[in-house]
């Protein structure tokens, strides 16, 4: 069945840019809309965008003049930067199928903002 | 923003007894187009993502136990487990999708066993 795997640094330091990437296996990325989400330790979740596979996004409007998201369908890969970060942007960053409800997630990335 | 909250914060429920959870939007999230309420529900259980529960309010995912159902319309939602088992031991969200942007969650409600 269709995988998402996140990978990317687990460390940032503050004023960098987070870089991730969702890789998206035994399923095409075509065809879907794709989020990214954070969790930050021991709190609730905060949709951060999503991206359609032909390159359209949407991004919360809380981070949008830090985000990008993008998608690659040469390598069936989707991913996220979040310049600028702060320790506020620690958290588990998870990749998940979907624009409306997300039902499919990978199993996320801790990535801690600290020098 | 659409503002979820959800109550209570935390329950403890005895095995074989059901749970409640209940989910309030600030504005409403039924699309008069197609009479659908735009909200899911999820389960994350400890060190592992969420995962879709229920859609439109009211539709379980393929492969979700009977036991888990949802209801509700308009501003007022509900979560009910019929017979709680060990395995559901977990927080639970509720999430709008009605306004773009944001997606927005609910607080979470974290059930335990009694």
């Amino acid at each position: 069945q269709v995988q998402l795997q996140e990978s990317g640094p687990g460390l940032v330091k503050p004023s960098e840019t987070l870089s991730l990437t969702c890789s998206v296996s035994a399923g095409s990325i075509s065809g879907y809309y794709w989020s990214w989400v954070r969790q930050p330790p021991g709190k609730g979740l905060e949709w951060i965008g999503y991206i359609h596979y032909a390159g359209s996004t949407n991004y919360n409007p809380s981070l949008k003049s830090r985000v990008t998201i993008s998608v690659d369908t040469s390598k069936n890969q989707f991913s996220l930067k979040l310049n600028s970060v702060t320790a506020a942007d620690t958290a588990v960053y998870y990749c998940a199928r979907g624009s409306l409800d997300f039902d499919l997630w990978g199993r996320g990335t801790l990535v801690t903002v600290s020098s | 923003d659409i503002v979820m909250t959800q109550s209570p914060d935390s329950l403890a429920v005895s095995l074989g007894e059901r749970a409640t959870i209940n989910c309030k939007s600030s504005q409403s999230v039924l699309h008069s187009s197609n009479n659908k309420n735009y909200l899911a529900w999820y389960q994350q259980k400890p060190g592992q993502p969420p995962k879709l529960l229920i859609y439109w309010a009211s539709t379980r995912k393929s492969g979700v136990p009977d036991r888990f159902s949802g209801s509700g319309s308009g501003t007022d939602f509900t979560l009910t487990i019929s017979s709680l088992q060990a395995e559901d031991v977990a927080v639970y969200y509720c999430q709008q999708y009605y306004n773009t942007p944001p997606r927005t969650f609910g607080q979470g409600t974290r059930v335990e066993m009694k």
